[in-house]
């Protein structure tokens, strides 16, 4: 079956620290990714995506990794802030599902000041 | 902000009934598509539309239905409530029938009780 998931539930990080959070994926067709950032109350917010012909791709204080070979995407954050906190969400779109988006269970971040 | 907006922001609604929630797209997409998100939960697709047609169905019974008008908003139906559909249910739009990159709304928390 499809499904994109996430290693780790639960991250805590001192502010300033970099962050890292890891997602699998199951569908090798999968070509699109993305990282949402949901604060409590709200919507999801876009971080950040690639495609799969790309390995990885920079935005500001963010960085995103594919390694197609085993699956797996990850999402960095440098200097992590307290206004990082929040849950994130990486989900995968295949071109031949339309618009679908499927969307991992999502890991919250918690930033220390 | 995204520019997508919904209507209601809270409902509480009682099983067996029936309820309509409205989004209105960003300027410029005339894609909309609707995700069901249960507490602690990645949002599940739903559907979408392109052009006021439906463009692709997640794993929803029929009683979960919509519309998208001329100006591309959008509503969704949901007939005969049960205790499970509480949720928050989120609308995205996009640029495209296969456009990728959705942008998302505040959601609207339904509640049945």
């Amino acid at each position: 079956g499809e499904s994109v998931g996430l290693h780790l539930p639960t991250l805590s990080v001192q502010e300033g620290d970099n962050s890292i959070i890891n997602c699998a994926y199951s569908n090798s067709a999968s070509d699109y990714f993305i990282w949402y950032k949901q604060e409590s109350g709200k919507g999801p917010q876009f971080i950040i995506d690639i495609r799969s012909n790309m390995d990885k791709r920079q935005g500001q204080r963010v960085t995103v990794l594919l390694n197609k070979t085993v699956k797996h995407l990850s999402l960095q954050i440098a200097a992590t802030q307290p206004g990082d906190s929040a849950v994130y969400f990486c989900a995968e779109n295949n071109g031949n599902q339309g618009g679908k988006l499927i969307f991992g269970q999502g890991t919250e971040l918690s930033v220390k000041p | 902000e995204t520019g997508v907006t919904q209507s209601p922001t809270h409902l509480i609604k009682t099983r067996g009934q029936q309820v309509t929630l409205r989004c209105s797209s960003q300027s410029g997409h005339n894609t909309v598509s609707w995700y069901q998100q249960a507490l602690g939960q990645g949002p599940q697709f739903i559907f979408q539309y392109y052009r006021e047609e439906e463009n692709g169905r997640g794993n929803f019974p029929p009683r979960f239905s919509g519309l998208q008008f001329p100006n591309y908003s959008s509503e969704l139906n949901v007939n005969a409530l049960e205790l499970d559909d509480s949720a928050l249910y989120l609308c995205a739009s996009s640029g495209g029938q296969t456009s990728y990159e959705q942008y998302f709304g505040p959601g609207t928390r339904l509640t049945v009780t």
